[in-house]
């Protein structure tokens, strides 16, 4: 069965400062894909990367970064100069090629609760 | 751009009564999900319909039905609203990567 883990609850910062949230995984597919969701105060929940097995080039989008490693089954993201803005709860989710003829069901972690300080 | 629509937004129920939460996509996509947030639980799915005409179970179907009207709709019923089942419920669709959700829908169950 697949599983998401995301060891830490809820972190703080002081703005401008660098922050890491972690994710690992377990799955038995050869064949996933990995997500990042950003969930505002607002409520909403919004993409930010897709990764999937097959590719673990690192990526840096503006301040944001991602960390996949096979070898440890983690998909870390990084914020670098971390803003008021990027407060939000993170979600870490998996979905497996084999989850459902034509779906792509997501398994989600419990996510991280960030708050920038400013 | 509308995206996926959920209505309501907020809701109210007393223990027992029923409700049918719904759910519109325009973007044409084959599949369709159910979620419920829960605090400190994350997203979990409840039911998802992988094309029109199918409906499967997922994590945490009980107390709970769907129906897939049609390519671009996907309710979601409780037929008898239980304490245990107040939460923040997403919508969401695809057909290719990734999923796209609606705002949710917060019910409370008193």
């Amino acid at each position: 069965a697949q599983k998401v883990t995301q060891a830490q609850t809820e972190i703080s910062v002081v703005e401008k400062e660098d922050v890491t949230l972690d994710c690992v995984y377990e799955t038995r597919d050869t064949t996933y894909y990995l997500f990042w969701y950003k969930q505002p105060p607002s409520g909403e929940l919004v993409f930010l990367i897709r990764r999937n097995s097959f590719d673990e080039q690192n990526e840096i989008s503006g301040r944001y970064s991602w960390n996949f490693q096979k070898s440890t089954s983690s998909f870390n993201f990084t914020i670098t100069a971390s803003q008021v803005v990027d407060s939000a709860v993170y979600f870490c989710a998996l979905s497996e090629a084999s989850s459902g003829a034509g779906s792509y069901q997501l398994t989600f972690g419990k996510g991280t609760k960030l708050s920038v300080i400013p | 751009n509308a995206g996926v629509t959920q209505t309501p937004k907020f809701q109210v129920l007393k223990t027992g009564q029923s409700m049918t939460l719904q759910c519109a996509q325009d973007m044409n996509h084959n599949s369709m999900y159910w979620y419920r947030q829960d605090p400190g639980m994350g997203l979990r799915l409840i039911y998802y319909s992988a094309s029109e005409g199918t409906t499967d179970k997922g994590e945490v179907p009980n107390g709970y039905n769907v129906s897939r009207l049609n390519k671009r709709e996907f309710s979601l019923r409780l037929e008898s609203a239980a304490p245990s089942q107040t939460s923040v419920y997403f919508c969401a669709s695809n057909s290719h990567q990734p999923q796209h959700f609606g705002d949710g829908t917060r019910l409370s169950i008193l």
